[in-house]
Parts: C-alpha cells; structure tokens; sequence
C-alpha cells in the first residue's frame, strides 16, 4: 500500500539554524512527493513538489529532493526564521489515484 | 478571490444534533476532497467525489453523507453528532489526474459538546 512516514516532531530549533525533516515513503511505481505547511490556524499549503526520481522541489528555501533509491524526501532549509514557525506535512499521490498520503506532520518551533 | 472556502470556520454544537459544513471552490478544479485532522494533527481523506461522482469513500460511519450539487461545491453533513466527531474538517481540490498537489480551504473546526 502506500504510506508516508515522517520524523517525530516537535522540532525547536533557533533562528538561522538549519533544518531537515526527514520523510520516507512506500508505494508500488512512481509516486508524485509533497510538502505541506500548514500555519497556525489556518489551512494546508502546498510548499514544495516533485514529480519523478531525482527532481528537486524548492521554495521559500526550502528544498526537497526525490530520492528513489532511498524512497525519501526529505525536507531541508539552511537558515530558518521564526516566521517558518508550523507544521510540516510529507505526502504523496499516485496519478489518477485521487488521493494524497500524509505523514503525520512534525510541528517546527524557531525561537528568536 | 477564496479558491476554496469552507464555512463556517468554527462550528460548537451539542451531541445528537445534525450539522452541515459547506465547501466551494473557485479553480474550475474537477475533484473535490474532505479530510479530517483529529487533535495529533493526523490527516485522513474523508471522501473524494469527481465531477459530482463519489470517487472515494473511505471508512467514515455513514452519519457523514457528503453532497456534491455540482462540481464546484462539496458539502458534508453530519447527522447525530458524537463526542469524537470533533476535529478540523478540510475541504481541498485538485485537477484530475495531474499532479500539481491540492489546494485547501482553511477548515472548519467542530467541536461537539
């Protein structure tokens, strides 16, 4: 079946520490891989994304890359900020599944 | 402009009362999904309905009924509310088929009483 496991959160970390989440999946063929971030109080976003084995999804300095031999996607920042305060979702989707696999999301704390 | 809005935001409610939660997006988007996030923040889908057809039901009681008038609104209804009803509802869309990821409303928390 497809699953998505995700490291155990709360993570704390100081401003302009570096960041990684870890995420591993499980899924016969070639999944579509995800982050989400979802704020306090408000709905998911799409963070970043990657299609196939290799690609790299970006945004906000966040980075992301496919890795099938490893089935990961681990989630990467080099210098958080407070405002990168939320938690943090892995999932993927299968094309035509109609369906996203979420992790179970790691809440991220950055203190001044 | 909402692409997909969910009202109302906060719902309290007493047990045993029938509610409803509406959803509606405009993308033009041909999917439609509810997810449940319980208080650990785990998320699972509800259901998904494509072009007003029920896709998938996943094992949710059947007090939940979900109705899709037409392809841009999915609403859920809740008959005889329980106590571990009570969560964050999201309503998202997609394109179907294509893998750009869902976009969500912001949720609607119910809390039942």
């Amino acid at each position: 079946g497809n699953s998505v496991t995700q490291m155990e959160g709360p993570v704390t970390l100081s401003e302009e520490a570096f960041l990684t989440i870890n995420c591993t999946y499980t899924a016969t063929g070639y999944p579509s891989l995800f982050w989400y971030v979802q704020y306090p109080g408000e709905g998911l976003q799409l963070l970043l994304k990657a299609t196939k084995a290799d690609d790299k999804g970006s945004n906000k300095g966040f980075e992301a890359t496919y890795r099938k031999e490893t089935t990961s996607f681990h989630l990467e920042k080099g210098s958080v900020q407070v405002s990168d305060s939320a938690v943090y979702f892995c999932a993927l989707s299968k094309t035509g599944a109609n369906n996203l696999f979420f992790g179970t999301g790691t809440r991220l704390t950055v203190i001044p | 402009d909402t692409a997909v809005s969910q009202t109302p935001k906060y719902l309290v409610t007493q047990m045993g009362n029938d509610k409803s939660i509406k959803c509606e997006q405009n993308l033009g988007h041909d999917t439609m999904y509810w997810y449940k996030q319980d208080s650990k923040k785990f998320l699972k889908i509800m259901f998904s309905y494509n072009n007003k057809e029920l896709i998938i039901n996943e094992t949710v009681p059947n007090r939940f009924s979900p109705k899709s008038p037409d392809k841009a609104h999915l609403n859920l209804h809740i008959n005889s509310l329980e106590l571990g009803d009570s969560a964050v509802y999201f309503c998202a869309s997609s394109r179907r088929g294509e893998d750009y990821g869902y976009t969500f409303g912001s949720g609607t928390r119910l809390t039942v009483v």
